[in-house]
C-alpha cells in the first residue's frame, strides 16, 4: 500500500468552479501535511502546508483530519493559471523524509 | 536568494555511457534529497542525505546508481551503465530543518537514455 493516495484525476471544471482534492495516508505517525503544485514540465514546489485546524490561503483551503487519515485541498473561484498537477505530501517522525501521492491533475477551461 | 542549482538541464546519452547529475542545494540547508518522475511511477524518492551522510538509499534502483555529496554545497547521481528504462527527469530537493519541512526543489534533470 502507497504511504500517500490520492485520484489523479483529471478533474476538468470551468473558470470560477469550486474544486476539491482528497488524499489519504496510510501512516497514523503522520506528522506534517503539504499540498504542492507541479505544472508541466517543471519541479514541483510548496502551495501551502496543513496544520490540524486547517488553514487558508485566499482560494485555497486545506484541511487535516487525523481519525480518518485524509487531507483536503479546496480550491474556489478556479482561474486558468490553477491548472496543474496538485501533489499531496505526508512527513512521518523518524522517518526523516516526506512521501508524495502521485498527483491529481487539474484543467481549468475557458 | 538562488534556489536549489541543478545540471545539467537536458541529457541525452546513449545507452551503456555513463551519466552524472549534479545538484547544488540551497546554502544553509542540511537534508538533500534525490527523486526520480516517470508518468508511471510519479515522484520516486532515490536517497537523501542528512549533513552530507547518507540516510537511506534503498530507493536506489540497482548498483548502476549511485551518489555522493563530498560537501554541504554539493552532490551528484551517477548512472552507470545507463540503460533506456533510467529515462526520467530527476530532480534534487533540499531542506532547512530535516526531511518532514518543507522541501525545495531544483528546476530537475531530463534524462533520455537512447
Amino acid at each position: 500500500r502507497k504511504e500517500v493516495e490520492q485520484d489523479p484525476g483529471p478533474f476538468n471544471v470551468p473558470e470560477g468552479a469550486t474544486v476539491a482534492f482528497n488524499c489519504t495516508y496510510s501512516n497514523s505517525a503522520s506528522q506534517s501535511f503539504f499540498w504542492y503544485r507541479q505544472d508541466c514540465r517543471k519541479e514541483p514546489k510548496l502551495l501551502m502546508s496543513v496544520y490540524s485546524s486547517g488553514n487558508e490561503d485566499g482560494r485555497f483551503t486545506a484541511q487535516l483530519n487525523r481519525a480518518s487519515q485524509y487531507i483536503s485541498l479546496l480550491i474556489r473561484d478556479s482561474k486558468l493559471s490553477d491548472s496543474a498537477t496538485y501533489l499531496c505530501v505526508a512527513g512521518q517522525t523518524g522517518a526523516n523524509n516526506l512521501f508524495f501521492g502521485t498527483g491529481t491533475r487539474l484543467t481549468v477551461i475557458p | 536568494d538562488a534556489g536549489v542549482i541543478q545540471s545539467p538541464r537536458h541529457e541525452v546519452t546513449e545507452m551503456g555511457q555513463e551519466v552524472t547529475l549534479r545538484c547544488k542545494p540551497i546554502s544553509g540547508h542540511n537534508s538533500l534529497f534525490w527523486y526520480r518522475q516517470t508518468m508511471m511511477r510519479g515522484l520516486e524518492l532515490l536517497i537523501y542525505f542528512n549533513n552530507n551522510v547518507p540516510i537511506d538509499d534503498s530507493g536506489m534502483p540497482e548498483d548502476r546508481f549511485s551518489a555522493k555529496m563530498p560537501n554541504a554545497s554539493f552532490s551528484t547521481l551517477k548512472i552507470q551503465p545507463s540503460e533506456p528504462r533510467d529515462s526520467a527527469v530527476y530532480f534534487c530537493a533540499s531542506s532547512s530543518r530535516g526531511g518532514q519541512d518543507e522541501q525545495f526543489f531544483g528546476p530537475g534533470t531530463r534524462l533520455t537514455v537512447l
